[in-house]
């Protein structure tokens, strides 16, 4: 059975702390997405990331692939009030067909 | 278009009726994807689009569910005799190739009473 699974599935932060929310996932996939959903809005594409080993990084956010291990982690630095959404992980083990984790819900306290 | 777009945003019917909700992808995109997101969960693969063939509708719930893209650019997605349990929202989304970035548009809620 394809499964994406990730951890935690809800999250409450303080600003300034630093965390990591992790994306397991059952089969082979040469690709993994993050994505960011704010309550009401669709879906934004974060990082693609589609190698093993592969890091990439936008401001406080940076995303890691270990094909190996068939995980992926999101880590926030220094998290900010803004950084507040519901994160996705997919992957995609046919090429078109993405396969989602349930989204963890983060929320950043002042 | 600069991004995708679907209608109507929300739509509310009763059992029983049909309804269509259309998608209007990236216009240089020539894939093009239709998700059903339950509340609380991510989304889940319906069916996609090449253009105007349709080479996967293994997603669909049921028979009931539809989707067409007769000229390779929108597409509509039906859904016949609606149930409650169809109550969700319906995302599209479109990329440039099969293997490339999905970019979402902002969904239809759908509401079956």
């Amino acid at each position: 059975e394809l499964k994406v699974e990730q951890n935690p599935l809800f999250l409450s932060m303080q600003e300034g702390k630093n965390y990591t929310i992790y994306c397991n996932y059952s089969t082979t996939s040469d690709r993994l997405y993050w994505y960011r959903q704010d309550p009401g809005k669709s879906l934004e594409s974060l990082f693609v990331l589609l190698s093993n080993g592969a890091v990439k990084q936008e401001g406080r956010l940076m995303a890691s692939l270990d094909t190996k291990a068939r995980l992926s982690t999101l880590h926030i630095t220094a998290a900010v009030h803004d950084l507040s959404a519901t994160y996705f992980c997919a992957v995609a083990p046919f090429n078109y067909q993405l396969i989602w984790g349930a989204g963890t819900k983060l929320i950043i306290k002042p | 278009g600069a991004g995708v777009s679907q209608s109507p945003r929300y739509k509310v019917t009763k059992r029983g009726q049909d309804v269509t909700l259309r998608c209007d992808p990236i216009s240089s995109h020539a894939t093009l994807y239709w998700y059903q997101q339950a509340l609380g969960q991510g989304p889940e693969f319906l069916t996609y689009f090449n253009y105007e063939a349709q080479p996967d509708k293994s997603g669909l719930p049921s028979d009931r569910f539809s989707a067409e893209r007769p000229e390779g650019s929108i597409s509509t997605l039906t859904i016949q005799r609606t149930e409650q349990r169809d109550s969700a929202m319906y995302r599209c989304a479109s990329s440039s190739g099969p293997n490339n970035e999905q970019f979402f548009g902002p969904g239809t809620r759908l509401t079956v009473l």
